[in-house]
């Protein structure tokens, strides 16, 4: 089946503009969430989403960061007045259960985020 | 102190050998643990949960030491194949335990 997909693969932005990056999880999957990876660091949790609440927003870096769900599917983070240190691999990833720790997540492909 | 701490190798290994990976964690609250696999350039793909108990898939053996907070990741018969980067993943921090708390990864070669 198919799995985790995101869009665009690639985004090169310049300073200042806004970006919107878009998940679409595996179908079914009610657990949503976003991480972020630099180039030589580990992945960085972002947020997480519960169907279309997101209880946990702890890991967006500034207020810049925002993200949403719809319809207990497709997930956009939103990354305004972008700056150079957002530059990144952004990651989505989906879980069938709600919270469960031993739930396996499924990751997308990721987009790849390059800040001029 | 880092929360999942990795040794970032290389390690370059010929094919048929046994390779070991270490990896220790700093939150004694976490649950959860596992060994994911990242090609270049790829997604991070789940390689095997990690049990107390520890656990063997093919290959493959991971063990888990929570007193001493210490994962490990045993690849035997190393095949070209197996040429990527480790990463150690444990859930937490927080109430969180939903959150994976990624470490840095260790990138293994196994040569011809």
């Amino acid at each position: 089946g198919a799995g985790v997909s995101q869009s665009p693969s690639n985004k090169v932005t310049e300073k200042g503009k806004d970006v919107e990056l878009r998940c679409d999880p595996i179908s079914g999957h009610t657990a949503l969430y976003w991480y972020r990876q630099s180039l030589g660091q580990g992945l960085e949790f972002l947020i997480y989403f519960q169907g279309n609440s997101a209880p946990d927003k702890s890991g967006l870096p500034s207020d810049r960061f925002s993200a949403e769900r719809t319809g207990g599917s497709v997930s956009t983070l939103t990354i305004q007045r972008t700056q150079q240190e957002d530059s990144a691999v952004y990651l989505c990833a989906s879980s069938p259960r709600q919270g469960d720790q031993t739930d396996t997540q499924y990751f997308g492909p990721g987009t790849r985020l390059t800040v001029l | 102190r880092k929360e999942v701490e990795q040794d970032p190798g290389p390690f370059n290994v010929p094919e048929g050998a046994t390779v070991a990976f270490n990896c220790t964690y700093s939150n004694s609250a976490s649950q959860s643990f596992f060994w994911y696999r990242q090609d270049c350039r790829k997604e991070p793909k789940l390689l095997m949960s990690v049990y107390s108990s520890g656990n063997e898939d093919g290959r493959f053996t991971a063990q888990l030491n929570r007193a001493s907070q210490y994962i490990s990741l045993l690849i035997r018969d190393s095949k070209l194949s197996d040429s990527a980067t480790y990463l150690c993943v444990v859930t937490g921090p927080g109430a969180g335990s939903y959150q994976l708390t990624f470490g840095k990864g260790t990138k293994l070669s196994v040569i011809p």
